[in-house]
């Protein structure tokens, strides 16, 4: 089953707005993090929070974590076409073999010039 | 290598023929990855190598799938028998630190988009 469930599924803004997209999970995580996929390519990572982290920023990007609400948000900020691209969360879970890193759905971002 | 590199990069076979898939890690990244995403779906997991082991081969879908790492470096995923259901982008990446050493963070290779007719 799917750890990280995003929403919305997609999501379609002007350039110059801000773009935000949340993550939801089940179980506890050591870390979560936020991955981007350009269509036809692998992912690339943008950020990690950890379990014991509240708020992350890098460059344009936000990321929150509530670990009570088991949820996560990405905020993109002054966006351009050029963050036209999947937006994944993963969550970074404690198992007995280790970590474990599970993806979620991903949230289609279009971003209109 | 200074990134992830998948071969081949596209793969058209029939129903019932074998596939090799290859992943070329980042030198020196301990921990491969192999995940399978379907066209507009996130990334299932399959298999997980720490070195030449695969402590993790819990995501595998069926007996047909199968996986080697050897020297630590280059992994091989193998679909035999393949069938339409196996249509999908397989995505390799390769971490520093694997899953026992804290934060895990992936870089992805840029994937085999098999097709099955």
């Amino acid at each position: 089953s799917q750890q990280g469930e995003e929403d919305p599924q997609a999501l379609s803004i002007q350039e110059g707005e801000n773009a935000t997209m949340n993550c939801s999970y089940k179980t506890s995580i050591n870390n979560l993090q936020w991955y981007r996929q350009n269509s036809g390519r692998g992912l690339v990572h943008l950020i990690l929070i950890r379990s014991n982290e509240r708020e992350k920023h890098s460059g344009r990007l936000r990321v929150t974590l509530d670990t009570s609400k088991k949820s996560s948000s990405l905020l993109i900020t002054a966006s351009r076409a050029a963050d036209t691209a999947s937006y994944f969360c993963a969550t970074d879970v404690a198992e007995t073999s280790g970590s474990r890193l599970t993806f979620g759905e991903g949230t289609q971002l279009t971003v209109n010039p | 290598g200074a990134g992830v590199s998948q071969s081949p990069s596209n793969k058209v076979t029939e129903k019932g023929k074998d596939v090799e898939l290859r992943c070329d890690p980042i030198s020196g990244h301990t921990a491969l990855y192999w995940y399978r995403q379907s066209l507009g779906q996130g990334l299932e997991f399959l298999i997980y190598f720490q070195g030449n082991s695969a402590p993790d081969k819990s995501g595998l879908p069926s007996d047909r799938f199968s996986a080697e790492r050897t020297g630590g470096s280059v992994s091989t995923l193998t679909i035999q028998r393949t069938q339409q259901e196996d249509s999908a982008v397989y995505l390799c990446a390769s971490s520093r630190q694997g899953r026992l050493s804290g934060a895990n963070v992936l870089t992805f290779g840029a994937g085999s988009r098999l097709t099955v007719l």
